[in-house]
């Protein structure tokens, strides 16, 4: 089983659609927990990080839920802009490493 | 967040030959990274670059294939020794920091071995 994984996507929605993306981790011990999100021929940039209480910033909601080892991002209103892969990032400690990215998600938001 | 460039942006190269690539960060950190990303996959860490120290490498990444330097705390260099097709990838460094200790990346070198 790997250690992050997420929906295999892609996913194509309409202009205004809300869309959501999970991500399961395996390794218990995991501490810290990011969204990021990465464009075409572009490095990844950190969108949010998740923390157990759940956590919004504008349009995108995050959620964790440690028991299920389970974590979601939720984007609301999608704009053309949000298309992206969107990398689900767990990390078992809090100085960098050991930091394990997902496989990714790829949206297309479509007019 | 730090300020992260690199350089070559890309390169083509022949096999056999070895690239080095630069990081360079606008601000003093304690740790870089060295991440490689193959065409239509995730990142994958290769080694964290210490200073004034050897690198840490990752399984399935060793010191003579991946030689990193950190000289300082704003510059590590990697380099691709002996390349093959097979590390056709992008190269990114990261950092890491910010109120939220996550990390942060530079713009990536893609690297082409014909």
């Amino acid at each position: 089983r790997k250690e992050v994984e997420q929906d295999p996507g892609p996913f194509n929605v309409p202009e205004g659609a809300t869309v959501a993306f999970n991500c399961t981790y395996s390794n218990s011990a995991s501490q810290s927990f990011f969204w990021y999100r990465q464009d075409c021929r572009k490095e990844p940039k950190l969108l949010m990080s998740v923390y157990s209480s759940g956590n919004e910033d504008g349009r995108f909601t995050a959620q964790l839920n440690r028991a299920s080892q389970y974590i979601s991002l939720l984007i609301r209103d999608s704009k053309l802009s949000d298309s992206a892969t969107y990398l689900c990032v767990v990390g078992t400690d809090n100085y960098g490493q050991n930091f394990v990215f997902g496989p990714g998600t790829r949206l297309s938001v479509l007019p | 967040s730090a300020v992260i460039s690199q350089k070559p942006s890309r390169d083509i190269c022949q096999r056999g030959t070895s690239l080095t690539i630069q990081c360079q960060v606008d601000s003093q950190v304690t740790m870089m990274f060295w991440y490689r990303q193959q065409p239509g996959q995730s990142l994958t860490l290769i080694a964290t670059a210490n200073q004034g120290s050897e690198a840490t490498y990752e399984s399935g990444f060793v010191i003579d294939k991946f030689p990193i330097s950190r000289p300082n705390l704003t510059f590590s260099t990697l380099t691709v020794s002996n390349m093959s097709p097979e590390d056709s990838s992008i190269y990114l460094c990261s950092v890491q920091g910010g109120l939220q200790e996550t990390q942060y990346f530079g713009p990536g070198t893609r690297l082409l071995v014909l």
